[in-house]
């Protein structure tokens, strides 16, 4: 299968902790999405990693991509209540027709 | 109000009745996508579509068709439901194909009875 899988598949954390999600894949990539999906609602786009990049920061966001190990990890820094959702990685893979891999996701529980 | 809207949001069918569900968009992007979603699978791809009049098919596609007649419009119908058709349907669109993000709607949840 060429699905991306998220690390782990559920987290729970306190208030004020950080949470790092992990994600591999087993092809060659374009580059790779993080998205974020709230219960009973639609994904949220959080940030786009190319290939050629090894991390990239959008807020509390940080993701870095390491196409030798081909993986990738999200960490949301001081995490909210708000911040309680599923995280997915979607690598855009070369042998996929370009076409985005979908993982199960990562859900993440933030205690108050 | 600027978005991707999906209706109905609820669709209870029964087997072997054939029924669509709706896709809107109002950014004018070229790119839009059917998947579905179901417990311990990721997003699985159904159909795509780069403009309108140009459609292909995804990973699942089986039972499904879709129409791009409009940009805005993408409508997903199943032709003769079956049980195992029970899932969230999500669509999607990007103003591009490699290097934009997708933007969902909420999703249909359609239970095949």
């Amino acid at each position: 299968s060429q699905q991306g899988e998220e690390d782990p598949q559920a987290l729970s954390i306190q208030e004020g902790e950080n949470a790092t999600m992990n994600c591999s894949y087993k092809t060659s990539i374009n580059n790779l999405q993080w998205y974020r999906q709230n219960s009973g609602r639609g994904l949220v786009h959080l940030i786009l990693i190319r290939s050629n990049e090894r991390e990239k920061h959008s807020g509390r966001l940080r993701v870095t991509l390491d196409t030798s190990k081909k993986s990738s990890s999200l960490l949301i820094t001081a995490s909210r209540a708000a911040d309680t959702a599923s995280y997915f990685c979607a690598p855009r893979g070369v042998d996929s027709n370009y076409q985005l891999i979908w993982g199960a996701g990562t859900k993440l529980i933030i205690k108050p | 109000d600027a978005g991707i809207t999906q209706s109905p949001r609820y669709k209870i069918t029964e087997t072997g009745r054939q029924v669509t569900l709706m896709c809107h968009q109002t950014w004018s992007h070229s790119y839009m996508f059917w998947y579905r979603q179901d417990l311990g699978h990721g997003l699985r791809l159904i159909y795509y579509s780069a403009a309108a009049d140009i459609t292909d098919k995804g990973e699942v596609s089986d039972g499904y068709v879709v129409s791009r007649s409009k940009t805005e419009n993408f409508p997903l119908t199943l032709e003769s439901a079956t049980r195992s058709q029970t899932s969230v349907y999500f669509c999607a669109s990007s103003e591009g194909f490699y290097n934009s993000p997708l933007h969902f709607g909420n999703g249909t949840r359609l239970t095949v009875t």
